[in-house]
């Protein structure tokens, strides 16, 4: 079956400017997860969504970020008034989050979009 | 709180030896522990993860791992080193029960030597 897939792959943006990544789960995923890698980082959690609420936003870095999720499923990261930090590949990921619990789900990650803020 | 610590963000190994991945987790109660392969370019992929039921967990491409409760560790392992397992390894840890955010160790990068 299908992938996670996100879109667009590579976005160069300017400075200043908004941006949208798009995430498709895998169909039937009620858990859905934004993570941000940055060039010798790991793994920086963002957002979680179960269903189309979002319970745990506590890694959004700044008000200039912010999430969505449409029909449990389609999500889109928005980040405006982009900033050269704000460089790095954003990754998704989905689970099946049944009943809510996450913690031994195995995530399916997609593979990404880079972001390159000039 | 829950933690993971990944020792050696770079590991360099011969064709053919022996893969040692190291992973120490934090937790108070029993944890479910993950270890995700990410390829260049390409977004994370589970190896192998332990869910409370037998210790040796086996994983793909012959990587095992083996949770140690005494030593709060969950090394990944590999007799025998290939080419294609250059990558950056993850170790990750959650607990069970309703949303329970998963933590990722910050990663090591395997190289391969022929």
């Amino acid at each position: 079956g299908a992938g996670v897939s996100q879109s667009p792959s590579n976005k160069v943006t300017e400075k200043g400017k908004d941006v949208e990544l798009r995430c498709d789960p895998i169909s039937g995923h009620t858990a859905l997860y934004w993570y941000r890698q940055s060039l010798g980082q790991g793994l920086e959690f963002l957002i979680y969504f179960q269903g189309n609420s979002a319970p745990d936003k506590s890694g959004l870095p700044s008000d200039r970020f912010s999430a969505e999720r449409t029909g449990g499923s389609v999500s889109t990261l928005t980040i405006q008034r982009t900033q050269q930090e704000d460089s790095a590949v954003y990754l998704c990921a989905s689970s099946s989050g049944l009943a809510g619990a996450t913690g031994g789900d195995t995530q399916y990650f997609g593979p990404g979009t880079r972001l390159t803020v000039l | 709180a829950q933690s993971v610590t990944q020792l050696g963000s770079h590991v360099s190994v011969s064709e053919g030896a022996l893969v040692l991945l190291r992973c120490n987790y934090s937790s108070s109660v029993p944890p479910y522990l993950f270890w995700y392969v990410q390829y260049p370019n390409q977004g994370l992929q589970l190896l192998l993860k332990y869910t409370s039921a037998a210790t040796l967990v086996k994983g793909i491409n012959g990587f095992e791992a083996e949770f140690k409760k005494s030593e709060t560790s969950f090394h990944l392992t590999k007799p025998s080193a290939h080419m294609s397992d250059a990558a950056e390894y993850f170790c990750a840890v959650g607990y069970p029960g309703g949303y329970q955010k998963v933590t990722f160790g910050t990663g090591t990068k395997l190289q391969v030597i022929p």
